[in-house]
């Protein structure tokens, strides 16, 4: 199956900075990538996603961006705010990308 | 605006008992997954089905959960009997599983069981 790993486990960042958070994948198949953002209570929300045959796609604030030859991908989000704050979780697919495998999450804590 | 309906949100049980959780996919979504979601394993994949068919189980415990899917609005994921390490919150996710979009996963808001 897919092992994804996500890296840092928390990131706190001062309003108006940027931030990264990275993921690796281990299927080579993969041609998928997902982010999702949870707030404390609610189900994860995907907020945006990319697919192989791009290297970059952005959405106003956030960005990925995906490295296929080194099997890894990124979310980066400019400017950030307060209402950042939250768990973000990345993704890869496995068995023929039909089923996703979660990264173990982010915690992402912007400090006004 | 579409969104995955989960009932109930909070359920609180007793060891031993049936638990039954219910979602209600988003409409003309033909794909449903239903995740487990705990602080030491994180998300995990129990089932999923397509057209309501169930594809792969393999993430369940099969001696006390069971999934199915009565109608296309309907997913159903039950334990009996429940046991304190059930204690998790249980997603549903939907997507609309076609050829380009086969893994977008919509999620509901989850269902946070309490087994005690």
């Amino acid at each position: 199956g897919e092992n994804v790993e996500q890296h840092p486990s928390t990131l706190s960042v001062q309003e108006g900075d940027s931030a990264v958070i990275k993921c690796t994948y281990s299927d080579s198949a993969s041609n998928y990538f997902p982010w999702y953002k949870q707030e404390l209570g609610k189900g994860p929300q995907l907020i945006i996603d990319i697919r192989s045959n791009v290297g970059e796609k952005k959405d106003q604030r956030i960005a990925v961006t995906l490295n296929k030859t080194a099997k890894h991908f990124s979310l980066h989000i400019t400017e950030t705010q307060p209402e950042d704050s939250a768990v973000y979780f990345c993704a890869a697919p496995y068995f023929g990308n039909e089923k996703l495998t979660f990264g173990t999450g982010t915690r992402l804590t912007i400090i006004p | 605006d579409a969104r995955v309906t989960q009932t109930p949100r909070h359920k609180v049980t007793e060891m031993g008992q049936e638990v039954t959780m219910r979602c209600q996919p988003i409409l003309g979504h033909n794909t449903v997954f239903w995740y487990r979601q705990t602080m030491m394993q994180g998300l995990e994949l129990l089932a999923y089905f397509r057209n309501r068919a169930p594809l792969d189980d393999s993430g369940m415990p099969k001696d006390r959960f069971s999934a199915e899917m009565p109608d296309a609005t309907l997913a159903t994921l039950k334990i009996q009997p429940s046991e304190p390490r059930d204690s998790a919150v249980y997603f549903c996710a939907s997507g609309p599983g076609t050829a380009v979009m086969n893994t977008e996963a919509f999620f509901g808001q989850g269902t946070r069981l309490t087994v005690v």
